[in-house]
């Protein structure tokens, strides 16, 4: 069963810092990887999707990086803004089920 | 794009009615769509994908008597909260996956249900 660990919980970072969010999977045989973000008591939003062929993946100010073999995935936000304030969550979809599995999230404050 | 709406937003029912929830695709065909519940300070949790055309697989300890499941079209799937109790009260969310896209989902802005 696909486990998935979101480091750190939460983060408050000042205005402009680079950050880096981390996620971890047991179960390494996916098929993809998606990192969304959500606003409280919103929906989700895509940021990003990487391919497990793929390394990186990156959409203006976010990059996510991907280890498929050691289970591990990066989502790197540069020159962070309040406007990024949200819930960060990763979610891979495992190859055999074809489901999502989705970490419990980093919570992001970004202070003026 | 890939666009995937929610109504209601929000709905208050009283104990032991029922309350349906659809979530539609709004410009594409979705093969597959998913239900999530999230309860609060929580991560999502599945609770049943559906395939247009067929009946929905439940996760386990999902009560498929009371999560009614109905995806009766390629951009139409129904969630229905039979004999609703204040313990469902949760945050709904609708996700779908397109056929052409690489198997990225799409979600729905969710729908939070009281029961009082």
């Amino acid at each position: 069963k696909q486990e998935v660990t979101q480091i750190p919980a939460a983060l408050s970072v000042p205005e402009g810092e680079n950050l880096v969010l981390n996620c971890s999977f047991t179960d390494s045989a996916i098929y993809n990887l998606q990192w969304f973000r959500q606003d409280p008591g919103k929906g989700l939003t895509s940021l990003l999707l990487i391919q497990s062929s793929q390394r990186e993946q990156t959409s203006g100010r976010l990059n996510a990086s991907l280890d498929k073999s050691s289970g591990r995935s990066t989502l790197y936000i540069a020159a962070s803004q309040p406007g990024d304030s949200a819930t960060y969550l990763c979610a891979p979809l495992t190859g055999t089920a074809s489901k999502l599995t989705f970490g419990t999230g980093t919570r992001l404050q970004v202070t003026l | 794009g890939a666009v995937v709406s929610q109504h209601p937003s929000w709905v208050i029912c009283k104990s032991g009615t029922s309350v349906k929830i659809e979530c539609r695709s709004l410009d594409f065909q979705a093969t597959t769509m998913f239900w999530y519940r999230q309860f609060p300070k929580q991560s999502l949790m599945l609770m049943a994908t559906s395939n247009e055309g067929s009946k929905a697989t439940y996760e386990q300890g999902v009560e498929k008597d009371k999560f009614l499941i109905n995806h009766a079209s390629l951009t139409l799937s129904t969630l229905t909260v039979t004999s609703a109790h204040p313990e469902d009260s949760s945050f709904y969310i609708c996700s779908a996956r397109s056929r052409v896209s690489s198997y990225e989902q799409y979600f729905g802005p969710g729908t939070r249900l009281t029961v009082t």
